[in-house]
């Protein structure tokens, strides 16, 4: 089973607009971090967010996490064409040392 | 350029061949990984290694077999493959084992098992 779900699946959005994805999980977690993948590329890593934490920002990317619901989001303000991938959120579960566990992704597409 | 680079980036084989995929990294990162890429799973972990000669095994980890002689490489071979390894390989490393370490991905094998 998943540790970390994202939702939606998929996103389409017009340039300018914000962008928000949610990610759920099941357990207690270390950190939580989301990435980003570009067809035909490998993923790369975006920001990560510790469990004492509640929310970080990068740029144009803005993390919130609500330990009490499990649950993360990432928002991207003032969307480009270039932010179209899909966007993968990552948990790390106590005791579970380096081992990420990804969740299923969601497909962003931001049209010009 | 450094970084983290993976071969071939295409490879078609069939049922019951050995193949084996290449993973090549130029940080000397102690860990490195294996993951596996399917449309509605996400990555899952295959294998990981936290040093030459250290590997251990990941969540779907059966029909697979790593080796880690050098810091630097850490190969995947599939000893007799099956249609249901037909899959995006996906290597990655961190510096450190720490939590807080951000792994650092190949661009993937995409490899077809006919």
């Amino acid at each position: 089973s998943q540790q970390g779900e994202e939702d939606p699946q998929a996103l389409s959005i017009q340039e300018g607009e914000n962008a928000t994805m949610n990610c759920s999980y099941k357990t207690s977690i270390n950190n939580l971090q989301w990435y980003r993948q570009n067809s035909g590329r490998g993923l790369v890593h975006l920001i990560l967010i510790r469990s004492n934490e509640r929310e970080k920002h990068s740029g144009r990317l803005r993390v919130t996490l609500d330990t009490s619901k499990k649950s993360s989001s990432l928002l991207i303000t003032a969307s480009r064409a270039a932010d179209t991938a899909s966007y993968f959120c990552a948990t790390v579960l106590p005791g579970g040392g380096f081992k990420t566990i990804f969740g299923a992704g969601t497909r962003l597409f931001v049209k010009a | 350029d450094a970084g983290i680079t993976q071969s071939p980036r295409y490879k078609i084989t069939e049922t019951g061949r050995q193949v084996t995929l290449m993973c090549h990294q130029t940080w000397s990162h102690s860990y490195m990984f294996w993951y596996r890429q399917d449309l509605g799973h996400g990555l899952r972990l295959i294998y990981y290694s936290a040093a030459a000669d250290i590997t251990d095994k990941g969540e779907v980890p059966d029909g697979y077999v790593v080796s880690r002689s050098k810091t630097e490489n850490f190969p995947l071979t599939l000893e007799s493959a099956t249609r249901s390894q037909t899959s995006v390989y996906f290597c990655a490393s961190s510096a450190t084992g720490s939590v807080s370490q951000p792994q650092h991905f190949g661009d993937g094998t995409r490899l077809s098992i006919l």
